[in-house]
């Protein structure tokens, strides 16, 4: 069974500063990918970035960065120099290739609030 | 941007009433999905739904649950009966190519059902 734990329920972190929030995963899958959202107050769900199993490069995209330790089975989710917009929840997801099995499994959440 | 759409944002219903909650999928898109997420819970796959049939349910998806694509555009999830720990948040999700792993899912703005 595939699994995603994010043991940090709540971070703090200065503006301009970096955070790291935390995701490990469990799949007997070789292949599968890692997804992080961002859900804001307004409780829309916003796709930040994505990393598959066999990319050979952490993925980045613009301030959001993907600590990918395969043998880990971490995908740690890097925010560089965070904003007071950052403060949200954040969710780690997987998807695992299996035929028909296309749903996204996801963690609790991480809540995150950034302060001036 | 294309963006999913749902109606209506918020619903209240008397437990025991039917329920149907609406998505407007990014129109090329050919993979539907609905969420939900109970009040700070993490979010939940309930089913997914391709070529009008649905390809797989989750547990939490028994008969009280229905999902269809009336008219081509429309893509719906009705709760026959509602109970109170229907109560949630329903997400709807689309993608264009479900078999991809990398392919993003993404998330309409929510409708929040609270049953009494």
């Amino acid at each position: 069974a595939q699994k995603i734990t994010q043991t940090q329920p709540g971070m703090f972190v200065q503006e301009k500063e970096a955070v790291t929030l935390d995701c490990t995963y469990d799949t007997s899958d070789p292949s599968y990918g890692l997804f992080w959202y961002k859900q804001p107050s307004s409780g829309e769900m916003i796709f930040l970035i994505y990393q598959g199993s066999y990319d050979q490069q952490n993925a980045t995209e613009g301030r959001y960065s993907l600590n990918f330790q395969k043998a880990r089975k971490s995908a740690n989710l890097v925010i560089s120099a965070s904003q007071l917009g950052d403060s949200a929840m954040y969710f780690c997801a997987m998807r695992a290739y299996g035929g028909a099995t296309n749903k996204l499994i996801f963690g609790t959440g991480t809540l995150l609030a950034v302060q001036p | 941007e294309p963006e999913v759409t749902q109606t209506p944002s918020h619903q209240v219903t008397q437990m025991g009433q039917e329920v149907i909650l609406r998505c407007v999928p990014i129109s090329n898109h050919l993979y539907f999905y609905w969420y939900r997420q109970i009040l700070g819970q993490k979010v939940e796959f309930l089913v997914s739904f391709y070529n009008n049939e649905i390809s797989e349910k989750s547990e939490i998806f028994d008969d009280q649950f229905s999902v269809e694509r009336p008219d081509g555009s429309n893509f719906t999830l009705k709760i026959r009966s509602t109970k109170l720990e229907d109560s949630a948040m329903y997400f709807c999700a689309t993608t264009s190519q479900g078999a991809l792993l990398k392919e993003t899912q993404y998330f309409g703005p929510g409708t929040r059902l609270l049953v009494l």
